[in-house]
């Protein structure tokens, strides 16, 4: 079974760095290339962006390509999302994927707050 | 970016009738290998969003042949036939042909 399960998320202010972390399971992680997307509270979907197998492309978002960096550990079937300079507006979400978006994780809540 | 207008926002139908769900891109989504990726994904309430149907009309496995999706170019068409009760939720198309992917603002499905 395809599992993916998102770690990391919690509370964080202002301005600070919140790093997220997605492991896979039941599929050969290496050979998939992974996203994330996000939901902020009551809203739609958005894409940020996704990593391809040997991490040699990462494809963002333009509105966040200068805040959020993707990466992943093959060894460790994990996906990661680095965050920087959050503001209220990453309040959100944050789903890990299939790039094909074919798989989901159960998703991780952050609220940037004072 | 590639803008898709998803229409309409919402819809409330009663069990056993037929449902379209519009979604229009800003741009054609051909992509160069011809492939048209255009996917539609449901948002059950209070939980993660599953895709139901990629490249246009192919639906995943394991969703019921009443759901089908059609059209081309820039214009695409979610058709479920005979809605059940577990089809509510928020319906959204997605392109994934042009960088960066963009989401449809989504259709809200309410069972009468």
């Amino acid at each position: 079974e395809v599992k993916l399960v998102e770690s990391g998320g919690g509370l964080v202010q202002p301005g600070r760095s919140l790093k997220l972390s997605c492991a896979a399971s039941g599929f050969s992680f290496n050979d998939y290339w992974m996203g994330w997307v996000r939901q902020a509270p009551g809203k739609g979907l958005e894409w940020i962006g996704e990593i391809n197998q040997d991490s040699s492309t990462i494809n963002y978002t333009p509105s966040l390509k200068d805040k959020f960096t993707i990466s992943r550990d093959n060894a460790q079937n994990t996906l990661y999302l680095q965050m920087s300079k959050l503001g209220s507006e990453d309040t959100a979400i944050y789903y890990c994927a299939s790039a094909t978006m074919d798989a989901w994780g159960q998703g991780a809540s952050v609220t940037v707050s004072s | 970016d590639v803008v898709m207008t998803q229409t309409p926002p919402s819809l409330s139908v009663a069990i056993g009738q037929s449902v379209s769900i519009s979604c229009k891109s800003s741009q054609s989504l051909v992509a160069s290998d011809k492939n048209t990726y255009l996917n539609w994904l449901l948002q059950s309430p209070g939980r993660s969003p599953k895709r139901l149907i990629y490249q246009v009309s192919k639906l995943d496995s394991g969703v019921p042949d009443r759901f089908s999706g059609s059209g081309s170019e820039k214009d695409f068409t979610l058709k479920i036939s005979r809605v059940e009760a577990e089809d509510l939720g928020v319906y959204y198309c997605l392109q994934g042909t042009h960088l960066p992917f963009t989401f449809g603002s989504g259709t809200k499905l309410e069972i009468k």
